[in-house]
């Protein structure tokens, strides 16, 4: 199956700086979700973009997404020591009948890393 | 509160020996999946449930069962545990079966098989 890939694996700043992940992905998708996991912990949604959309805001988040390109970014603005944590995008599938997947794949993250 | 429970938290076993890590949803999902987390290989998929009574392989199927009896509960079953199973284990449920929706995630089994 399909996975993203998450670029830079690590990324460390300061915080109020922003910070930006992107993903990449191989095939056609209906959507593409970010997520977040506190170390260890279970992972928590964050945002989830429709194939046919081209940017969203959650908060101090955005997402881009460019199917064209088969990649996806999340900007994370005026990061806080709190937004220390790994992020993972997500994306399902589109089968030739056009019909979705089921499955839903995982990169393998972005750690992220705000310095106080 | 809505929330998708596993458990146990840690479990450290022998290899051969039949183990079960439960999940439970409270939200009345459809879509109910298993993953495993290993360093430097992310999350990858073991087996997901589109219903009640209606299972299918992830990527990673080998060595795990499943069963759907019940709409909350998806059990994750090792017939025959052995140390490459050692890993870090997800649950997760979404509303709706084409996730289009966000999946809730468990806070986790970490599994030792010795």
């Amino acid at each position: 199956s399909q996975q993203g890939e998450e670029d830079p694996q690590a990324l460390s700043i300061q915080e109020g700086e922003n910070a930006t992940m992107n993903c990449s992905y191989k095939t056609s998708i209906n959507n593409l979700q970010w997520y977040r996991q506190n170390s260890g912990r279970g992972l928590v949604h964050l945002i989830l973009i429709r194939s046919n959309e081209r940017e969203k805001h959650s908060g101090r988040l955005r997402v881009t997404l460019d199917t064209s390109k088969k990649s996806s970014s999340l900007l994370i603005t005026a990061s806080r020591a709190a937004d220390t944590a790994s992020y993972f995008c997500a994306t399902d599938a589109v089968f030739y009948s056009g019909a979705g997947s089921y499955q839903l794949t995982f990169g393998k993250g972005t750690k992220l890393s705000v310095i106080p | 509160e809505a929330q998708v429970t596993q458990n146990p938290r840690y479990l450290i076993t022998v290899t051969g020996k039949k183990l079960t890590v439960t999940c439970s949803q409270n939200m009345n999902h459809e879509y109910m999946s298993w993953y495993r987390q290993d360093p430097g290989l992310g999350l990858r998929q073991i087996y997901y449930s589109m219903n009640v009574e209606v299972t299918d392989k992830g990527d990673v199927p080998e060595g795990y069962k499943v069963s759907r009896k019940e709409k909350r509960n998806f059990p994750l079953i090792l017939e025959s545990p052995s140390p490459n199973q050692t890993s870090l284990y997800f649950c997760a449920s979404s509303f709706q079966r084409a996730l289009n929706s966000p999946l809730h995630f468990g806070n986790g089994t970490r599994l030792t098989v010795t």
